[in-house]
C-alpha cells in the first residue's frame, strides 16, 4: 500500500522569501515521489522526480525537492519565491510493484504575497 | 503542451443520462490513465491501461467504464451519471508501460456537473 500526505492546506509566504510544501510518504519498499502544479482550471504540470540518486532534485521554474528516507518526506522548498508561484502544489508517489499509478496527496495552496 | 486533449470540456448532466469522455495521446505512449479530482481529496485513480487492449481499476472505478481501443485513444463512459460523480476528469499518458518511475502528463480537464 502506499500513501502521501500534505500536511498544510494552505502556505502563505512573502515574495523574495524562502517557501516550503511539506510532503510525506509511506510506501511498502522503494519509493518515486513526484510534484506537480496546478494554476487555476488547468490541469497538472510536472515540476520534478525523486527516483533513485541525490536526495536533492532540480525540477523546473528554480523548485528544488528533498528526498528524506528517515523521515519519509520530501517536501518541495524554493529559495525565493515569486507572486507566480501562487498556485495549488501536489506530492505523489509511486512503487514499482503492485499498483504502479500515481497516488496523491489533498493538495497545497501556495500563496505568494507581493 | 502535454501532449494529451480530452473532450468536452465542460459538460452538464442530468441524473441518469450517460456519457463518454474521449481522451486522446499524441505521444504514442503506452499508458494512459483516468483521474478524479475532488476538492480537499487530490486525484484519485479510476482506471488506468497499462497498454493498448488493456484496462485495470483504480481507487474509485464504480460507475465508470472505460475503453482503450487503440494506443491513442482511452475512453471514460458514465453510464448511468449520478451527482456524487461531479467532478474535474483528468485523463493522462505516461512513458513506458506504467512502472511506477515514469512520469506521467496530464490533460487539461473535463468538468462535469450533474444534476
Amino acid at each position: 500500500a502506499q500513501s502521501v500526505a500534505q500536511p498544510e492546506d494552505q502556505v502563505n509566504v512573502a515574495e523574495g522569501n524562502p517557501l516550503t510544501v511539506k510532503c510525506t510518504y509511506s510506501v511498502s519498499g522503494n519509493p518515486y515521489l513526484f510534484w506537480y502544479v496546478q494554476y487555476p482550471n488547468r490541469g497538472l504540470q510536472f515540476l520534478l522526480k525523486y527516483i533513485t540518486g541525490d536526495n536533492l532534485v532540480k525540477g523546473s521554474y528554480g523548485f528544488e525537492a528533498e528526498f528524506n528516507k528517515s523521515q519519509t518526506s520530501f517536501h518541495l522548498k524554493k529559495p525565493s519565491a515569486l507572486v507566480s508561484d501562487s498556485a495549488l502544489y501536489f506530492c505523489a508517489g509511486s512503487m514499482d510493484t503492485g499498483r504502479r499509478a500515481l497516488t496523491f496527496g489533498s493538495g497545497t495552496r501556495l500563496q505568494v504575497q507581493p | 503542451n502535454a501532449g494529451v486533449t480530452q473532450t468536452p470540456k465542460f459538460q452538464v448532466l442530468k441524473t441518469g443520462q450517460s456519457m463518454t469522455l474521449q481522451c486522446a495521446q499524441d505521444m504514442n505512449h503506452n499508458s494512459m490513465y483516468w483521474y478524479r479530482q475532488d476538492p480537499g481529496m487530490g486525484l484519485r485513480l479510476i482506471y488506468y491501461s497499462a497498454s493498448e487492449g488493456t484496462t485495470d481499476k483504480g481507487e474509485v472505478p464504480n460507475g465508470y467504464n472505460v475503453s482503450r481501443l487503440n494506443k491513442r485513444e482511452f475512453s471514460l463512459r458514465l453510464e448511468s451519471a449520478a451527482p456524487s460523480q461531479t467532478s474535474v476528469y483528468f485523463c493522462a499518458r505516461g512513458t513506458g508501460t506504467g512502472e511506477g518511475r515514469n512520469t506521467i502528463y496530464f490533460g487539461e480537464g473535463s468538468w462535469l456537473t450533474v444534476v
